[in-house]
């Protein structure tokens, strides 16, 4: 299993600033990816954090709103930029240890942009 | 592209009761995986099912996966309040590590 932390665990913002948010993996790992879950929505898949590479982003999400970094294998960033109303969601970091097995999650940064 | 689809999106129970979540993959899944999620909590892992037509337990609860390998059902026995919370199906895109998630069922327990 891992062990992750995140930091804010919450934040209350103004629109038009940018939020980083931290996300710490007690061992190394592969596999890092950071989710927005709407309230009493599901979880959705913002992008899979690389370890010296570019991120690989979904569908709908752009590296220009959601810059991410992976500048080693315990540690990523997500920065929610230029942010709106519509961005106030819960920020989840999680981490895959192999590419068919459970992936652990973060506590979650609850954002709430103003 | 791949979906996953969960239904009841929410189930009130009164305690003692059973209960039932089904999932529904729009392809053949190499492994289901179940999560729950307690109020203001985040996703825990609970069990991963890899073979066709595979059953598990854990105390009350009973994980199924499809013969087919693209549906599976959580069924929990004599609901308790502990209970409570949201319940997540995924299932791998591809070898990428990626979970597809379904949309959850939300479980109310009434004591």
């Amino acid at each position: 299993s891992a062990v992750i932390s995140q930091k804010p665990s919450r934040d209350i913002c103004q629109r038009g600033t940018s939020l980083t948010i931290q996300c710490q993996v007690d061992s190394q790992v592969t596999m890092m990816f950071w989710y927005r879950q709407q309230p009493g929505q599901s979880l959705t898949l913002i992008a899979t954090a690389n370890q010296g590479s570019e991120a690989t982003y979904e569908s709908g999400f752009v590296i220009d709103k959601f810059p991410i970094s992976r500048p080693n294998l315990t540690f990523s960033t997500l920065t929610v930029s230029n942010m709106s109303p519509e961005d106030s969601s819960i920020y989840l970091c999680s981490v895959g240890l192999s590419s068919h097995n459970e992936q652990f999650f973060g506590p979650g940064t609850r954002l709430t942009v103003l | 592209g791949q979906q996953v689809m969960q239904i009841p999106q929410y189930q009130h129970v009164q305690e003692g009761e059973d209960f039932t979540t089904y999932c529904n993959s729009s392809t053949t899944l190499s492994n289901i995986q179940w999560y729950k999620q307690r109020p203001g909590g985040h996703p825990v892992f609970l069990i991963q099912l890899v073979k066709s037509g595979e059953v598990k337990k854990q105390k009350r609860l009973t994980f199924q996966f499809g013969e087919a390998k693209k549906n599976s059902s959580l069924h929990i026995t004599a609901t308790q309040t502990t209970d409570v919370g949201t319940y997540f199906c995924a299932g791998p895109s591809g070898n990428t590590g990626k979970l597809i998630f379904g949309q959850g069922t939300t479980l109310q327990v009434k004591p």
